[in-house]
């Protein structure tokens, strides 16, 4: 089967730095999409890692270990603005693509 | 800078229903994806097409058709709506460039279907 955890919630402050991680177990892995989510919108693509290793974009970073079946977003100097749920999508191949989503990680930002 | 819409934000539906909610790629993507979004369960996936007149199954198909006549439209449609339908219903689409290649999944704005 295919299963992807993350934490449910979590918070932090302002400024501060914070990880969320995300385990998988699926078939045919190609890949694993971080998306931003704010409340009533639509994901925004954050990151994408198919190789080991840690990725970097400003003050987002994502990981990947694929061995371990486990990545984590990273954001540093937290704003309010911030204040989102985290989507961990992994992208399989067969025939075709497709992305199986995790819960979500509701991220709550206080001053 | 617009890449993926769907036609409407917001609908309000009766119970038996026909709902056609369509989606439009300007990106010349082959796989074209809808999910629906509930509290507490994430992004679930409904149907996605990988080529013109494709259509294949995702998690939650029952109560759904989808039709892709166009490689940038793909429509979903609920035969006869119920409750438990409604929901947020998002669109997207992706290359099928193969492994490595660093691409991203793009997702329309979301059509908030609410069925009474």
């Amino acid at each position: 089967g295919q299963n992807i955890d993350q934490p449910t919630e979590m918070t932090a402050t302002e400024g501060a730095i914070v990880q969320i991680n995300c385990t998988y177990q699926t078939s045919g892995f190609n890949g694993l999409f971080w998306y931003q989510q704010h409340a009533g919108e639509a994901p925004t693509f954050l990151s994408y890692n198919v190789l080991d290793g840690l990725e970097e974009k400003g003050r987002f970073s994502s990981f990947l270990s694929r061995s371990k079946g486990y990545s984590y977003l990273l954001l540093k100097e937290l704003q309010m603005k911030d204040s989102a749920s985290y989507l961990c999508a992994v992208r399989v191949f067969y025939n075709t693509d497709k992305l199986i989503f995790g819960t979500g990680t509701r991220l709550q930002v206080f001053p | 800078d617009v890449k993926v819409t769907q036609s409407s934000r917001y609908l309000v539906k009766r119970t038996g229903e026909k709902v056609f909610l369509e989606c439009v790629q300007d990106m010349d993507h082959e796989n074209m994806f809808w999910y629906r979004q509930d509290p507490g369960l994430g992004l679930r996936l409904i149907y996605f097409s990988y080529d013109v007149k494709m259509k294949e199954k995702g998690d939650i198909p029952e109560g759904y058709s989808v039709s892709r006549e166009k490689k940038e439209r793909f429509s979903l449609i609920l035969e006869s709506a119920s409750t438990n339908q409604t929901s947020m219903y998002l669109c997207a689409s992706i290359t099928s460039r193969g492994q490595g290649a660093p691409d991203e999944q793009y997702f329309g704005p979301g059509t908030r279907l609410t069925v009474t």
